[in-house]
């Protein structure tokens, strides 16, 4: 079956910094979602992309979707505290979902 | 406004026992989802519906049930049969089967 990775599988940052991490799979998807998930909550989404090489950003987040349609990533420019989660990405006709990224920021 | 809720937030329940989880969503959404999620772990598909009375397995149905008579309710049943039942369990619903999904808050289960 389908299968995401993503990378880093966490990650400490200072407060300030930027923020890059990807998500590829063995196969093809028409579709890359992008959820973060607060400690006890559930996953809330962030950003949908649905055209490869498409580029969409909210607030200080910008995702892209893979031109090999394998792949997407997203960029968290200028990290605050309130970014610490888990980011999930999710992809493919039966929205499969990755392990998630650890985003831990310093102070 | 428009959401998905699941009750209760934390539920304790003695093992042996069958436990029920709501989800309801007022989204007008025909697919609806259960997911487990142990910590430090990603999401796990239980099961999944894409219509009223209509619904299929997914990666971990063992030891769960499920029922969809009305398209804004999917409760689960954890039964005695799932060995290890105590994690957080997601529900989500979309549009339909190839829509966004959109999550509840999650019910935190533990039984003992």
């Amino acid at each position: 079956g389908q299968q995401l990775n993503q990378s880093p599988q966490s990650m400490f940052i200072q407060e300030g910094e930027d923020v890059s991490m990807n998500c590829t799979s063995s196969s093809i998807f028409n579709t890359w979602l992008w959820y973060k998930q607060d400690p006890g909550e559930g996953p809330v989404l962030l950003i949908a992309l649905y055209k490869a090489g498409e580029l969409t950003s909210n607030g200080r987040l910008t995702a892209q979707f893979g031109i090999t349609r394998k792949d997407s990533f997203l960029n968290i420019s200028a990290s605050i505290p309130s970014d610490v989660g888990i980011y999930f990405c999710a992809g493919g006709q039966n929205f499969v979902f990755g392990p998630g990224t650890r985003l831990s920021v310093l102070p | 406004d428009g959401g998905i809720t699941q009750s209760p937030k934390y539920l304790f329940r003695k093992e042996g026992q069958n436990v029920t989880l709501s989800c309801e969503q007022n989204l007008n959404h025909d697919a609806m989802y259960w997911y487990r999620q142990d910590p430090g772990q990603g999401l796990r598909l239980i099961y999944y519906s894409q219509i009223v009375n209509d619904f299929q397995k997914g990666d971990i149905a063992e030891g769960y049930s499920v029922s969809r008579e009305k398209k804004e309710s999917f409760p689960l049943t954890v039964t005695s049969a799932q060995k290890n039942p105590t994690a957080f369990y997601l529900c989500a619903s979309s549009i339909d089967r190839a829509g966004e999904q959109y999550f509840g808050p999650g019910t935190r289960l533990t039984v003992t």
